[in-house]
């Protein structure tokens, strides 16, 4: 099946450092991938959806200047979260779309754990 | 804006119960409904329903959609201590099946 890598799986950093993350689909070309945010014992938000080759679109209420998104290739998309803050830290999480899959199952990354101390 | 509301949003049992979680939307464009399971960190795939009153079925588990109502369950059967986890309802409108609209989660506790 499709697999999606994410990583790093965990990092800390500290506060005003930024932080990229990276989503890579192994064996199928993803020319859309969606980021999400997932707070403790909270559901998954939809950030933004990231599209190969031109401007991510972002959800309401979240900065794009502060979460940068570049997807520059079929098979790559970053998050970089600028200046983080400890009111960053959170469960990242990205998922690709196949570019012709009708089926509906979406393929997670494994996650990325951010801390801001 | 679409909605996804999950209930409960805490189950305790014991092996052997049967649970039912249950997960009612409100979207503008409905074009599906999917479960997940994450246990630590990725959620993955459990079912994905389209049409109203055809059950979906894998092993222990299954899932029917009921649109007339705007809702879904998922059942589980005999359960195990390996079924503890949150379960995850989204909808996927629009154009894009990747653009889920996730509920708040259900978390399953099993104890043996």
């Amino acid at each position: 099946g499709a697999v999606v890598s994410q990583h790093p799986s965990r990092v800390i950093c500290k506060s005003g450092t930024s932080v990229k993350i990276e989503c890579r689909s192994l064996d199928f070309q993803a020319t859309t991938m969606f980021w999400y945010r997932q707070f403790p014992k909270q559901s998954l938000m939809l950030m933004a959806t990231s599209n190969e080759g031109s401007k991510a679109t972002y959800e309401q209420g979240v900065e794009k200047d502060k979460f940068l998104i570049n997807h520059a290739s079929l098979t790559l998309s970053t998050l970089t979260v600028t200046s983080a803050h400890p009111e960053d830290s959170s469960f990242y999480i990205c998922s690709a779309e196949p570019g012709q899959s009708n089926s509906g199952k979406l393929f997670f990354g494994s996650g990325t754990q951010l801390s801001v101390l | 804006e679409d909605k996804v509301v999950q209930s409960p949003l805490s189950l305790v049992v014991h092996e052997g119960d049967t649970v039912t979680l249950n997960c009612s939307y409100e979207v503008t464009n409905f074009r599906s409904l999917l479960w997940y399971k994450q246990e630590k960190k990725a959620p993955t795939f459990l079912f994905m329903l389209t049409s109203s009153g055809i059950e979906k079925k894998s092993g222990r588990l299954s899932s029917i959609l009921d649109k007339k109502e705007l809702s879904s369950i998922l059942n589980i059967t005999a359960t195990q201590t390996g079924d503890s986890a949150i379960y995850l309802c989204a909808e996927a409108g629009g154009t894009s099946y990747g653009k889920l609209t996730f509920g708040q989660g259900t978390i399953l506790t099993v104890h043996p």
